[in-house]
Order: C-alpha cells, then structure tokens, then sequence
C-alpha cells in the first residue's frame, strides 16, 4: 500500500553502464517528478510529467531520459554512468490545482553509486 | 536552483524544547511548504501555508509566513528525540510544480 513505490533501493554500478529506476504511485496523481540529493543534501529537480506530457526538464546530462508510460509510472534510465551520477534519487509525485494542501508525496529514494 | 534559504544550517536542543527554523526566499509565491527528511528516507510532506496566510498550526507545529519580508518560520513545540531530521522549506512561485528548495536545516534533538 505504499503510495509512491521505487525502486531498486540501491544501487551499485560500473562507470559506463546503462541502469534504470523504476517509480509508481498510486495515489491518483497527474503529476511526478524526479530529483537528485547531492551529499550536501540539495534538492535538484531534474524532470516533471503531468498526465505522461513531460514540463519541467532542467539542464541535466542527456545521458539522463524519463519515461512515463501512463501517469501512474515514471522511470528513469541513464546511459553511460559517470562517478559524478553518484547521489540519492528521489520519485515523488501531487495532484495540481486541488488538494494542493497535501503537498508532494515522495518515495524513499533509490541510492546510486557509481565506482 | 535554490530559492529558499533554511537558518540556522543546523540546530542541537534538549529535549522538551521548542526548535524554530527559518526560510527565507526572493521572489513572490503561491505557496510555501515544510518538508522533514529522517536519515536515508524520503522526505514527507508537514504543511503548507498559502501567501494570503500569516499562521497554521498542525499538532506541534506552527508556521508563519511574512510575504513583506519573504520568510517563514518553523515551530516545533515540546521537541521530542524523534524530531531529529532534517527540514526544508520549499516555495511554490505558481502552480504546483515548480517548488523551489531549500538547503535544509538538520535538527537534532538531545535526549
């Protein structure tokens, strides 16, 4: 029952590999994200999908693709991972508009590590 | 890019007493919100204060929001060793979901 699920949990790869992080919510909402934790705990905010339409992408590396299936769903695959890549990920997704009072709900965050 | 600036950085109470945090940011919002992060989880969701409210409370917290100043401020009351997290504040400038963060205040309650 847990309301935004990701996964895997951990991760330790390669430099140049290809992985993929997997997210789902199932709260009804239209709109999901992705984030990355650095070590000094910034939040960066790197893409956004309201109902499968993509509308935030900051300036990340395009080794970095979102996927969202259907609004329930979005993954995230990196190609080539570099050392840097290394950070916590953060899947979180709220419904814009109403119920705006309950904020973001977010997932428990997949740990990558690239060595 | 960060928006909201948490003071202080970091907090270290007793048990039992009030933690205050604040956020300061720089252009107009819609909304500001207060986010805890526990060690190695996601971050949950406390509260939220619409611009045209100065004060909401839910259990121990409270928060003010000063729109001439841009800032708010967290209140913990009666701070309880499970407190002990990380804070950020983030501010929506419009709709939903363009929230600007924070750096973060980590708090940590001596028991």
């Amino acid at each position: 029952d847990t309301a935004v699920s990701q996964t895997p949990k951990y991760l330790v790869t390669q430099m140049g590999n290809d992985k993929s992080i997997k997210c789902e919510q199932n709260l009804g909402h239209d709109t999901m994200y992705w984030y990355k934790q650095d070590s000094k705990k910034f939040l960066k905010i790197m893409f956004s999908y309201n109902n499968k339409e993509l509308i935030i992408n900051e300036t990340v590396p395009n080794r970095f693709s979102p996927k969202s299936p259907d609004k329930a769903h979005l993954n995230l695959h990196i190609n080539s991972l570099e050392l840097g890549d290394s950070a916590v990920y953060f899947c979180a997704s709220s419904q814009e508009g109403r119920a705006l009072g309950n904020g973001y709900t977010f997932g428990s965050g997949t740990r990558l590590t690239v060595v | 890019s960060q928006q909201g600036e948490e003071d202080p950085q970091a907090l270290s109470i007793q048990e039992g007493e009030n933690a205050t945090m604040n956020c300061s940011y720089k252009t107009s919002i819609n909304n500001l919100q207060w986010y805890r992060q526990n060690s190695g989880r996601g971050l949950v969701h406390l509260i939220l204060i619409r611009s045209n409210e100065r004060e909401k409370h839910s259990g121990r917290l409270r928060v003010t929001l000063d729109t001439s100043k841009k800032s708010s401020s967290l209140l913990i009351t009666a701070s309880r060793a499970a407190d002990t997290a990380s804070y950020f504040c983030a501010t929506g400038p419009d709709s939903n979901y363009q929230l600007i963060w924070g750096a973060g205040t980590k708090l940590i309650i001596k028991p």
